[in-house]
C-alpha cells in the first residue's frame, strides 16, 4: 500500500536554513503537500505542489519534488523560532479524497 | 477555506466510558473526515462522515467502536465507545476544500487522555 516516510527530528539554529525531507511510494500521487502541526492545535497547510511540477517557491518556503525518486523536500529560509513544529508531508491519488500522512519530522529551532 | 471547531478541546476519561467529540463548521462541505493521531505517530483516517447515510470506516476501524453521526452539511461527531488507554490520542476533525488543489482543513483537535 501507499506509505510516506520521514526523519523524526531535526534541530537547526536561528537564521539557517531548514530542509525536512520526505519519501512516498505512490507513484500516481496527484498533489503533494506540506502541513505545519505547532502545539495543541490541527494542521495547517503550508505550501502544496502539483506532481508535474519540479520546484515551487512561496516566500521562505522552497518545495522540490524529484518524481523519479519519489522524494519531497521542504526548504526553509531563515529559519526561526516561530517554525518550531511539526511537518508532515502528505500526498493524496487523483479521484480519491484520502491522504496518506507521512510520521512527520519535529523541527526544533534553537536560539 | 473552512473554519473547523472542535469540543472539546481535551478530556480525561475514564476507561470503560464513552465520549462524544463534536465538530463544526463555518460552511457546508460535502464530505467530513476524523483521523485519529497516537501519541508520536502520523494521522490515520478513522471514517469518512457521509450527510445522510452510514459513515465509510477505514480497515481497523468499526461503527460500534467509533459511531459517528453526520445530521447536516456543517456537523458531525465521533464517539470513542468503552474507552480503554490504547484510545488516548488526538482525534482530528477535516474537510476537503471544494476548489482548487482541495486541500485538507483540520479542527485544533480534541487531545483525549483515557486513564
Amino acid at each position: 500500500g501507499e506509505d510516506v516516510e520521514q526523519s523524526l527530528f531535526l534541530s537547526v539554529r536561528e537564521g539557517d536554513s531548514s530542509v525536512i525531507n520526505c519519501t512516498y511510494t505512490d507513484s500516481s500521487s496527484t498533489y503533494l503537500y506540506w502541513y505545519k502541526q505547532e502545539p495543541g492545535a490541527g494542521l495547517q497547510l503550508l505550501t502544496y505542489i502539483f506532481s508535474n511540477m519540479d520546484m515551487k517557491q512561496d516566500q521562505r518556503l522552497t518545495v522540490l519534488l524529484n518524481k523519479k525518486d519519489k522524494h519531497l523536500s521542504l526548504r526553509i529560509a531563515d529559519t526561526q523560532t516561530g517554525d518550531s513544529a511539526i511537518y508532515f508531508c502528505a500526498e493524496r491519488s487523483p479521484g480519491t479524497y484520502k491522504y496518506i500522512f507521512g510520521t512527520g519530522t519535529r523541527l526544533k529551532v534553537l536560539a | 477555506s473552512a473554519v473547523i471547531s472542535q469540543k472539546p478541546s481535551r478530556d480525561i476519561c475514564q476507561r470503560g466510558t464513552s465520549l462524544t467529540i463534536q465538530c463544526q463548521v463555518d460552511s457546508q462541505v460535502t464530505m467530513m473526515f476524523w483521523y485519529r493521531q497516537q501519541p508520536g505517530q502520523s494521522l490515520t483516517l478513522i471514517a469518512t462522515a457521509n450527510q445522510g447515510s452510514e459513515a465509510t470506516y477505514e480497515s481497523g476501524f468499526v461503527i460500534d467502536k467509533f459511531p459517528i453521526s453526520r445530521p447536516n452539511l456543517t456537523f458531525s461527531t465521533l464517539t470513542v465507545s468503552n474507552m480503554s488507554p490504547e484510545d488516548s490520542s488526538i482525534y482530528l476533525c477535516s474537510v476537503r476544500g471544494q476548489t482548487g488543489n482541495t486541500e485538507a482543513f483540520f479542527g485544533q483537535g480534541t487531545r483525549l487522555t483515557v486513564v
